[in-house]
C-alpha cells in the first residue's frame, strides 16, 4: 500500500508557541491530503481537506487562522498549529488519496501534540 | 451530514475466538474502508469495500450497500488483533471526503 509520513511523532511545547506538522506522501502523489484530529478514546474528525496549489478548505467549526495549512507540492501538507494553547493538545493525523484504487484514503502514523 | 454508528462499542474475546463487527451508515456512499487502529495510533488499511465481499487471510469484510451496512469478520483472533477498528465513509459527494465511524475497541486475552 501507499505510505504516509508524519513528522513530528510527539512534540511538546508551551502556550503561545506555533507547531508546524509535516505530512509526506512518500511513493505517490497526492494533489488532496486530509487533517484529522483525535482526541482520547473518541473517532476521527476531518479538520481540513488540504489541495495542491488552492486554498485548504475547512469543515465547520475549525478555525482557519487557529490551524494553517499549506500543500506547497504534490507530496507534502503542512499544518501549523498557531499560538497553541492547552486545549489544542490532541493527536493530529493526515491522510492522502493513492492514485490507485479510487478515493482510497492512505494515512500517516499521526503526531501527539501537548500544550503545556 | 451523514451518520455512521458501529457496533458493538467494545468487545472482549479469549485468543482463538471469531468475531463480527458491524458499521452502519445513515445514507449511500460512494466509499467504504476500514481500519485497524493500533495502540501506538496507527491507522492501518484492512479492506476498500464499496461494495461486495473480500477476504484478506483471517480478515474479511462484506458491504451490502443498498441495505446501508458492512461487516468486517475476524476469525482466530490474536492478541495482535487488540486496537479500535473504524469504518469510514464517502458520501456520494465526489470530494473524496470520509466520515468516521464511532469504532469498535476488540481486545482479545491470552
Amino acid at each position: 500500500g501507499a505510505v504516509v509520513s508524519q513528522h513530528p511523532s510527539r512534540v511538546i511545547c508551551k502556550s503561545g508557541t506555533s507547531v508546524k506538522i509535516e505530512c509526506r506522501s512518500l511513493d505517490f502523489q497526492a494533489t488532496t491530503m486530509f487533517w484529522y484530529r483525535q482526541f482520547p478514546k473518541k473517532s476521527l474528525m476531518l479538520m481540513a481537506t488540504s489541495n495542491e496549489g488552492s486554498k485548504a478548505t475547512y469543515e465547520q467549526g475549525v478555525e482557519k487562522d487557529k490551524f494553517l495549512i499549506n500543500h506547497a507540492s504534490l507530496t507534502l501538507s503542512t499544518l501549523t498549529v498557531t499560538s497553541a494553547h492547552p486545549e489544542d493538545s490532541s493527536f493530529y493525523i493526515c491522510s492522502a488519496v493513492s492514485g490507485g484504487a479510487p478515493n482510497e484514503q492512505f494515512f500517516g502514523p499521526g503526531t501527539r501534540l501537548t500544550v503545556l | 451530514g451523514i451518520q455512521v454508528e458501529q457496533s458493538p462499542p467494545d468487545l472482549i474475546l479469549q485468543e482463538g475466538a471469531n468475531s463480527t463487527l458491524r458499521c452502519n451508515f445513515s445514507d449511500s456512499v460512494n466509499n467504504l474502508q476500514w481500519f485497524h487502529q493500533n495502540p501506538w495510533g496507527q491507522l492501518i488499511n484492512l479492506f476498500y469495500i464499496p461494495s461486495g465481499t473480500k477476504q484478506n487471510g483471517r480478515l474479511s469484510a462484506t458491504t451490502v450497500a443498498t441495505e446501508r451496512y458492512s461487516l468486517l469478520y475476524i476469525s482466530s483472533s490474536q492478541t495482535t488483533d487488540s486496537g479500535v477498528y473504524f469504518c469510514a465513509v464517502d458520501p456520494n459527494f465526489g470530494n473524496e471526503k470520509l466520515t468516521f465511524g464511532t469504532g469498535t475497541r476488540l481486545t482479545i486475552i491470552p
